[in-house]
């Protein structure tokens, strides 16, 4: 098992571009979440889906859009990126009725 | 407005003494916790967790201790080794922050550094 994927792994983008950042799981978890970690800070709930079709706004949801048309795939679009979504994001996943979340390695986005 | 704190960003501890990193909380409706551990370019990885019907977890080197009562629960490794080296975050859940859907709530994590 791969566990959690997530590609690309570093991307610079500039002011208003978009782009998607791609999250995988080959575990058969019902739940995945994507979380922003700014520097010296904790993770923060950006989006989370508790099956496909259905997702959810975490605690900082506004810049982003999520989509959850599968199992395995939790892809997360920034439509217009600004400096403050420069930040490190992680995709994570977990069974259904646990708290036990598998993380990705991450993406670093800059927005310059 | 914080809800897990984790007031020491950093702690050093010598090779074999016990290494304590502390959180705190300030919702008393949280009634499960976890310890995640983080080494760099890396995504964060279960350690342990408790829930709030107890007091104490263990898990071969790692412990983890509960005061409810306190809102206050630590993470003790023992012996400590250099590979323990890496970025602690305490989080919790609970059922007013969509803990029925997994979500978790984490504090700024603690930077541990084992010295050989």
């Amino acid at each position: 098992n791969a566990g959690v994927t997530q590609t690309p792994k570093f991307r610079i983008l500039k002011i208003g571009q978009s782009m998607t950042l791609q999250c995988t799981q080959d575990m058969n978890h019902n739940y995945m979440y994507w979380y922003r970690q700014d520097p010296g800070m904790g993770l923060k709930l950006i989006y989370y889906s508790v099956g496909a079709g259905i997702t959810d706004k975490g605690e900082v949801p506004n810049g982003y859009n999520v989509s959850r048309s599968t199992t395995e795939d939790f892809p997360l679009r920034l439509e217009l990126a600004a400096p403050s979504q420069t930040s490190v994001y992680f995709c994570a996943s977990s069974y259904k009725g646990t708290l036990k979340q598998f993380f990705g390695p991450g993406t670093r986005l800059t927005v310059l | 407005d914080q809800q897990v704190k984790q007031n020491s960003p950093s702690l050093s501890v010598q090779e074999g003494r016990i290494s304590i990193l502390n959180c705190d909380y300030t919702n008393s409706m949280f009634d499960y916790f976890l310890w995640y551990k983080k080494y760099p370019a890396e995504g964060p990885t279960f350690l342990i967790s408790i829930s709030s019907i107890k007091d104490k977890n263990e898990d071969g080197r790692f412990t983890v201790f509960l005061n409810k009562s306190a809102k206050h629960l630590s993470l003790h490794i023992v012996p400590s080794q250099p590979g323990d080296s890496a970025v602690y975050f305490c989080a919790a859940s609970g059922e007013d922050y969509g803990g029925s859907q997994g979500n978790l709530i984490f504090g700024k994590g603690t930077k541990l550094s084992v010295k050989p």
